[in-house]
């Protein structure tokens, strides 16, 4: 697609349930990133898949949350048990894979733990 | 520690004015780094990106430059529009491995009429 799309755009939900986010990177781009953003803060990494693989899932804060990437196209990023803690904004990324080019980012999926 | 420090931390001025923002970072070792201007509800959009031999980039009303001596980089904003009002985030790329990306916590902008 045009850009790296992200659904859905807001998402409530009860805490202790699981749910699920997901994001459409940019055609042909194999390099995908999640990161988290609280509100006035920068964002924060949470995994990066290059390919179907995660090859860094060192920023995910606990086993509740998990990712996936099975075709190497589409991420789902899985929060298990949520927590009011987990609310924020999750930014989804893209690239080609090198740091000349520029990441493409979503518009987010603002999701608020009640 | 990586990390990417941003000041001020918001700042408000009048439309037509001039402001400036600053970043210092300590990241290690340094890739490149970029500017990126955020929107209320939005993605981060980059504006400009600038690796270590360069000192200074333009686009548009928008000029970043960069010290990679003393590690500190800036974003100047010349004749202020109200569509300028957003969240402005410095992040600096780790070199090696995957190019991991460093944010800083950003400055929120308001332009007024």
């Amino acid at each position: 697609g045009a850009g790296v799309s992200q659904t859905p755009s807001n998402k409530v939900t009860e805490k202790g349930k699981y749910v699920e986010l997901r994001c459409d990177p940019i055609s042909g781009h194999t390099a995908l990133y999640w990161y988290r953003q609280s509100l006035g803060q920068g964002p924060e990494f949470l995994i990066y898949f290059q390919g179907t693989g995660a090859a860094d899932d060192s920023g995910l804060p606990n086993d509740r949350f998990f990712a996936v990437r099975p075709e190497g196209s589409v991420s789902t990023l899985k929060i298990q048990r949520t927590e009011r803690g987990d609310s924020a904004v999750y930014l989804c990324a893209s690239s080609s894979g090198t740091s000349t080019y520029g990441y493409t980012f979503g518009s987010g999926t603002r999701l608020t733990v009640v | 520690k990586n990390q990417v420090e941003q000041s001020p931390q918001s700042l408000i001025i009048l439309e037509g004015k001039n402001c400036t923002l600053q970043c210092n970072y300590t990241v290690s070792p340094f890739s490149n780094l970029r500017w990126y201007k955020q929107d209320t509800g939005r993605g981060p959009v980059s504006l400009t990106i600038m690796t270590f031999s360069e000192n200074t980039k333009s686009n548009g009303r928008y000029t970043a430059t960069l010290d990679a001596d003393t590690k500190q980089s800036s974003l100047h904003i010349t004749a202020s529009q109200l569509s300028d009002s957003a969240s402005y985030i410095c992040v600096v790329t780790v070199s090696g491995g995957y190019n991991k990306l460093i944010f800083g916590a950003g400055t929120r902008l308001a332009v007024h009429p």
